[in-house]
């Protein structure tokens, strides 16, 4: 299975705190995405971005949230101001050469924030 | 809107036992694509298959089997003769036919647990 690649895998923050998130998707892909999944429950699409630009975003990816592509191999997903409840596993997908509808998920990076 | 319903919650089966996990979506997209990812203790999302709406052929890959009926609106997944390394928690997703940019929406998943 083709790689996608996150850091940190653990990352620990108090409330109010801004925190970023990077993932380095599959190479030579212009689609990525983020998703999130408060333990024990299902994953949930947070954003997806094309070309460099945010394609399409759910209601939980609201003002706080933001994803940049800082250069051309990481993305990053930055929470500010974060709150107890965003505690969750921050999952990137990346298609995969030709398989474009496809997503292959990084291992996820668990937040908590204290 | 998008949907899809896992309705089972858990499944614990005997180690090499046949189980199937239940897939039902809703969508109002003439082109879409189903998909089940299998999420092990280790906390990863492993793809498994990816199905496509004009594609009703169903598959079989080793001891896994997808059922695909649009009449019903299902894509079910069949373990034969499952193994105590099968035991996870089982997601079926739905991706609408956007320009590739279409974020998938996940079912609540299936906790399966395959006892020896």
């Amino acid at each position: 299975e083709p790689e996608v690649t996150q850091t940190p895998s653990h990352q620990v923050t108090q409330m109010g705190q801004e925190v970023i998130l990077r993932c380095v998707p599959i190479s030579n892909h212009l689609y990525f995405y983020w998703y999130r999944q408060i333990l024990g429950q299902k994953v949930e699409f947070l954003v997806s971005f094309y070309n460099n630009e945010i394609s399409e975003k759910s209601e939980i990816f609201d003002d706080q949230f933001s994803v940049e592509r800082p250069d051309g191999s990481n993305f990053t997903l930055k929470i500010r101001s974060t709150k107890l409840e965003d505690s969750a596993m921050y999952f990137c997908a990346s298609p995969a050469g030709g398989r474009r509808y496809e997503q292959y998920f990084g291992p996820g990076t668990r937040l908590t924030v204290t | 809107a998008q949907k899809v319903t896992q309705a089972q919650t858990e499944i614990s089966v005997v180690e090499k036992e046949d189980v199937t996990l239940d897939c039902v979506y809703e969508t109002r997209d003439t082109t879409y694509y189903l998909f089940w990812y299998k999420q092990p203790p280790s906390g990863e999302l492993v793809f498994l298959i990816r199905r496509n709406s004009f594609d009703e052929q169903n598959e079989i890959s080793g001891r896994y089997s997808w059922n695909f009926q649009k009449s019903t609106s299902s894509f079910n997944f069949t373990i034969t003769a499952s193994q105590v390394v099968d035991s996870a928690v089982y997601f079926c997703a739905l991706r609408g036919s956007g320009g590739g940019a279409d974020g998938l929406t996940f079912g609540k998943g299936t906790h399966l647990i395959i006892q020896p």
